[in-house]
């Protein structure tokens, strides 16, 4: 069965600090895909970025940038330079091929000024 | 502007009541899902279709129902067999849910016990 583990429950950081939020996750199957959301406090949750598991190039967008590694099963997600938009809870969720989305328990960021 | 629009925002249940809730998507998306959140949980999977007429259920369906009788629509029904329906729950849909697809979602229905 696919899970995923977000060890870190809450996270503050003070702005301009660098965060690693961590995920872990495991599947048997070989073919599955990877995703981050952030859900700001109005509840909708955003889509940031999807990996799929042939696919292990790390990637960056602006401040954010992810590091997909298979050896570790691991998906961890980093913001630069941290602001305080950047507060919100992070989820990082696992999709097999042919199922349905699975995620984990979300990681509570504050930025404080 | 295309998105998924949840309705009502906030909702009460009375003890031994059911309630809808409502999931409308004009993205002409093929699947569509509700998720319940709690706090300290995150994300659980209800029930989903994946096409007009069928759905399946998924991790916590005991106390639920829907119905997919259009494309657009997803309605999710919290019964009275449902003992804790307090929570936040969400709805979402995407292409055809086979190929890893993103999720879009809609802001979210908080239910809550009187």
């Amino acid at each position: 069965a696919q899970k995923v583990t977000q060890a870190q429950t809450e996270i503050s950081v003070v702005e301009k600090e660098d965060v690693t939020l961590d995920c872990v996750y495991e599947t048997r199957d070989t073919t599955y895909y990877l995703f981050w959301y952030k859900q700001p406090p109005s509840g909708e949750l955003v889509f940031l970025i999807r990996r799929n598991s042939f696919d292990e190039q790390n990637e960056i967008s602006g401040r954010y940038s992810w590091n997909f590694q298979k050896s570790t099963s691991s998906f961890n997600f980093t913001i630069t330079a941290s602001q305080v938009v950047d507060s919100a809870v992070y989820f990082c969720a696992l999709s097999e091929a042919g199922n349905d989305m699975r995620f984990g328990a979300g990681t509570r960021l504050t930025v404080k000024p | 502007d295309g998105g998924i629009t949840q309705s009502p925002k906030y909702l009460f249940r009375k003890e031994g009541q059911n309630v809808t809730l409502s999931c409308e998507q004009n993205l002409n998306h093929d699947a569509m899902y509700w998720y319940r959140q709690d706090p300290g949980q995150g994300l659980r999977l209800i029930y989903y279709s994946q096409i007009v007429n069928d759905f399946q259920k998924g991790d916590i369906a005991e106390g639920y129902s829907v119905s997919r009788e259009k494309k657009e629509s997803f309605p999710l029904t919290v019964t009275s067999a449902q003992k804790n329906p307090t929570a936040f729950y969400l709805c979402a849909s995407s292409f055809a849910g086979d190929r890893g697809e993103k999720l879009f979602f809609g802001s979210g229905t908080q239910l809550s016990v009187l």
